[in-house]
């Protein structure tokens, strides 16, 4: 069954310091989206991004997150000057469509990060 | 403003008791609506997803979702729970219509706890 892969599983950095957490969406989709989940907390919308470009993003998303799709296959979130409150669990998910018949978000394991 | 709501944060219940998990959504319009699991620091598995026609949905493990229009609720059951089913569960809404946006909104979960 296809699946949603994130790397890695488990990072820990020092604050002020960039991280780039991966995905590998599954290969015929063609939507992309980052969610996170502070520990404890519900699972909260970042961004989504069709057609190699942002179509939504939640004020949480200021300019210290982005995005990208580099290769066609990776999708990428960048936090360029991690703070402490940045530490949370980041789920990577994808679609194949979700208007006119829908159909669900796969999401992958998630990357947990540790921000010290 | 769109908006998912789970108003129990805790519902403990006995290993072979039934179950219903609440849910209920605030749209303009019906949004295409899941259920979402997740053991502890594990990802988000989908449970089942309603999109359109019957009201009554079947999911992966034994559970089922019962769509409301009325009530705008989307409840999960489960008539007999295991002692495996113990996790949180998110219910998650997505607009149908264009211009609603185009993410997931979570609601604040619900932590099942299942008594032997």
């Amino acid at each position: 069954e296809p699946e949603v892969t994130q790397t890695p599983s488990h990072q820990v950095t020092q604050m002020g310091q960039e991280v780039i957490l991966r995905c590998v969406p599954i290969s015929n989709h063609l939507y992309f989206y980052w969610y996170r989940q502070i520990l404890g907390q519900k699972v909260e919308f970042l961004v989504s991004f069709y057609n190699n470009e942002i179509s939504e993003k939640s004020e949480i998303f200021d300019d210290q997150f982005s995005v990208e799709r580099p290769d066609g296959s990776n999708f990428t979130l960048k936090i360029r000057s991690t703070k402490l409150e940045d530490s949370a669990m980041y789920f990577c998910a994808s679609s194949s469509r979700m208007r006119g018949g829908g159909t669900e978000a796969f999401f992958g394991q998630g990357t947990r990060l540790t921000v010290v | 403003a769109q908006s998912v709501t789970q108003p129990d944060i805790h519902i403990t219940v006995s290993e072979g008791a039934s179950l219903e998990l609440r849910c209920n959504y605030s749209y303009g319009a019906t949004p295409y609506l899941f259920w979402y699991v997740q053991s502890p620091g594990q990802g988000l598995q989908l449970l089942l997803k309603y999109f359109s026609g019957d009201t009554l949905v079947q999911g992966i493990k034994g559970f089922e979702a019962e769509f409301k229009r009325s009530q705008s609720s989307f409840n999960l059951r489960k008539p007999s729970v295991h002692w495996s089913d113990a996790a949180e569960y998110f219910c998650a809404a997505f607009p149908k219509l264009t211009g609603g946006g185009n993410k997931l909104t979570f609601g604040t979960g619900t932590q099942l706890k299942v008594e032997l």
